[in-house]
């Protein structure tokens, strides 16, 4: 069984400001992809960034980047200089593989952050 | 390029009759996956389609849930009947394949259905 855990259920940060927002995970599978979305409040699910169990180095897309520490399964999200468009749910999800290597397909949601990011 | 098309945004009916929420995937897109968001339970997944065929159907709620994709471009959630607790934001996502970054879901602006 997989588990995400999102420990903040909100976190505020200034305008142009780095915030992190944090993700734990809990699996046995040796491969697995670990993702971050963001909801604004009109409900749309954005794909943000991605990080592979067997990637090397960190993920980054633009202003956003995953601090990935496998041995305490953890994914956190980094946000530099914040923007008031930033304000929105965040989620941290991950999609897992079998015994035999196959994804699971199917991507298992932490309960997320509520980030607001003031002037 | 589209992204991932769903309709209506936006349902409003009673308990008792049936919904029907459609999915348009990003073309080329050989997965389709259907979600249920409710405050309560957070994001689930029902089921999800590799080329039209269902794989994996056990977050789907009971027999008053059917999915259907008769092909690469349309997918269909049917309730019925519907009751008042199926209330939930429905979304619809597609990815190629499932590894890697490659594998990445993109999700549809999602349906707000809410059954009186």
């Amino acid at each position: 069984a997989q588990k995400i855990t999102q420990t903040q259920p909100g976190m505020f940060v200034q305008e142009k400001e780095a915030v992190t927002l944090d993700c734990t995970y809990d699996t046995s599978d040796q491969s697995y992809g670990l993702f971050w979305y963001k909801q604004p409040s009109s409900g749309e699910m954005i794909f943000l960034i991605y990080q592979g169990s067997y990637d090397e180095q960190n993920a980054t897309e633009g202003r956003y980047s995953l601090n990935f520490q496998k041995a305490r399964k953890s994914a956190n999200l980094v946000i530099s200089a914040s923007q008031l468009g930033d304000s929105a749910m965040y989620f941290c999800a991950m999609r897992g593989t079998n015994a035999g290597g196959t994804s699971y397909g199917k991507l298992t949601f932490g309960q997320g952050t509520i980030l607001t990011v003031h002037p | 390029d589209a992204g991932v098309i769903q309709s209506p945004r936006h349902e409003v009916t009673e308990m008792g009759q049936e919904v029907t929420l459609r999915c348009k995937p990003i073309s080329g897109h050989d997965y389709l996956f259907w979600y249920r968001q409710t405050m309560m339970r957070g994001l689930e997944l029902l089921i999800y389609f590799n080329n039209n065929v269902p794989i994996d159907d056990s977050g789907m709620p009971e027999d008053r849930f059917s999915a259907k994709m008769p092909n690469a471009s349309f997918s269909t959630l049917k309730i019925q009947p519907s009751e008042p607790r199926d209330s939930a934001v429905y979304f619809c996502a597609s990815s190629l394949g499932t590894l890697g970054g490659m594998g990445t879901q993109y999700f549809g602006p999602g349906t707000r259905l809410l059954v009186l």
